[in-house]
């Protein structure tokens, strides 16, 4: 986990609200992904950067949304469109899309 | 497209025993393979991966893994398993080709209970 801080730790959400999942690295990676992790399901990915000011959808984007300003941070919103969203989330990080990912310690997702 | 599979939700082993953790793959061109571990509540820590080169690839903590091309498997192994051990175990491969080269595919993970 070192390197790579996910915060909070754990998240409540009501109803029809939009909340953020932070993530932040300092080991000057360039690509930063995430990860919504289900029981049964594994890892599936949701969005991935490989550079600053850009972003790229995956799998399951539908309901969620990501920014890139800077090198370091990679937040991820769960908005209201997402009718699912308890789950597990993780974050990771590489120096390229083709070298070895890192992942934070994950963000715990909970739907009042 | 490209896969991986982890045929067994669960593997029970005795403390001292050796292990395995089977994964097998499907993959266009060269497979890049690997292995992570995942303890409760926690993020994947990175074990080992293949890339090239030999067969037998040694990772942290112990652990190896054995690429066979024909078989199309890359299955975890450790000689002699410790309770510690006993955690989440995720194979993964990379993709390869088009628009999302590089990102990892995992399989739905293998749950590993070392039984003193």
């Amino acid at each position: 986990d070192g390197g790579i801080t996910q915060s909070p730790k754990y998240l409540f959400r009501k109803e029809g609200q939009n909340v953020t999942l932070s993530c932040e690295q300092n080991l000057n990676h360039d690509a930063m992904y995430w990860y919504r992790q289900d029981p049964g399901q594994g890892l599936r990915l949701i969005y991935y950067s490989q550079i600053v000011n850009d972003f790229q959808k995956g799998d399951i984007a539908e309901g969620y949304s990501v920014s890139r300003e800077k090198k370091e941070s990679f937040p991820l919103t769960v908005t209201s469109a997402q009718k699912n969203p308890t789950a597990f989330y993780l974050c990771a990080s590489s120096t390229g899309v083709r070298e070895t990912q890192y992942f934070g310690p994950g963000t715990r997702l909970l739907v009042l | 497209a490209q896969s991986v599979a982890q045929p067994e939700d669960q593997v029970n082993v005795a403390e001292g025993n050796p292990l395995t953790v089977k994964c097998t793959y499907s993959v266009s061109g060269n497979p890049y393979l690997f292995w992570y571990v995942q303890y409760p509540n926690r993020g994947l820590q990175f074990l080992l991966k293949y890339i090239t080169g030999d067969n037998l690839v040694k990772g942290s903590y112990g652990f190896e893994a054995e690429f066979n091309k024909s078989q199309t498997s890359f299955h975890l192994k450790k000689p002699s398993a410790l309770v510690s051990d006993s955690a989440l175990y995720f194979c993964a491969v990379r993709e390869n080709y088009g628009g999302s080269q590089g990102n990892l595919i995992f399989g739905k993970g293998t749950k590993l209970s070392v039984k003193p």
